[in-house]
């Protein structure tokens, strides 16, 4: 995989039901992989930073994992909320001189109450 | 409030026109990144300035360019302006060192370019 790559593009959920979407990365040269999460009007707000294989963190509800070694990030929310409702987006840092983070298009989460 | 401001907010102009974005860091905050976000586009990275030097250099046209000045802010010129140069433009900043910091976004300008 040579882009960031965010799977699915677009996900329904109903209040209360869990969910979880992927963000596949190139795994050569990996330095960090970085979760945003995106509100409709704002900004995007870092939710984690990731640079360990194996490594899971957690905000509240709010989870991921990580595997370096074969490039992939999962993101998970327990019990979606209305206000959970947002683009998540991740991006890749590699190792590669310069350093630049490189974005996937996002999963556009929205929340039916 | 992520602590990095841009201005403006919005910015209409015309092709062929010459604009400058503005974007003040994170107290503390070295880096600044300049990225544009088009109809449905991800965020494009442009560039990373470093204390004030140029650091990366993403996919930046050469009609734009950037600087950092010695208290930090930051300048995107974006000249010769196409249609397709309409977006809404992040800067985002981020403390020098570590691989574990994150990047905090700026509340972005909106260019529009009729």
């Amino acid at each position: 995989i040579l882009n960031v790559e965010q799977s699915p593009q677009s996900l329904h959920v109903q209040e209360g039901d869990s969910t979880n979407f992927t963000c596949s990365f190139p795994s050569s040269n990996f330095y960090a992989l970085h979760w945003y999460r995106w509100e409709t009007a704002k900004s995007p707000e870092a939710l984690f930073v990731m640079t360990l294989n194996g490594d899971e963190k957690k905000k509240g509800r709010i989870s991921a994992t990580l595997n370096t070694k074969e490039g992939y990030s999962y993101l998970y929310i327990k019990g979606s909320q209305p206000e959970d409702s947002a683009t998540y987006l991740c991006a890749s840092l590699r190792i590669q001189g310069a350093q630049k983070l490189v974005f996937g298009q996002g999963t556009r989460l929205t929340i039916n109450p | 409030d992520s602590g990095v401001t841009q201005t403006p907010k919005h910015l209409i102009t015309a092709t062929g026109q010459r604009v400058t974005l503005r974007c003040s860091p994170r107290s503390g905050d070295l880096s600044v990144y300049w990225y544009q976000q088009s109809l449905d586009q991800g965020l494009q990275f442009l560039i990373q300035y470093y204390n004030g030097e140029e650091r990366a250099k993403g996919n930046i046209l050469e009609r734009f360019s950037a600087q950092q000045f010695p208290d930090l802010h930051s300048e995107l010129n974006l000249s010769s302006l196409e249609l397709g140069d309409s977006a809404l433009y992040f800067c985002a900043s981020r403390k020098s060192s570590g691989s574990e910091n994150e990047q905090f976004f700026g509340p972005g300008t909106r260019l529009t370019v009729l």
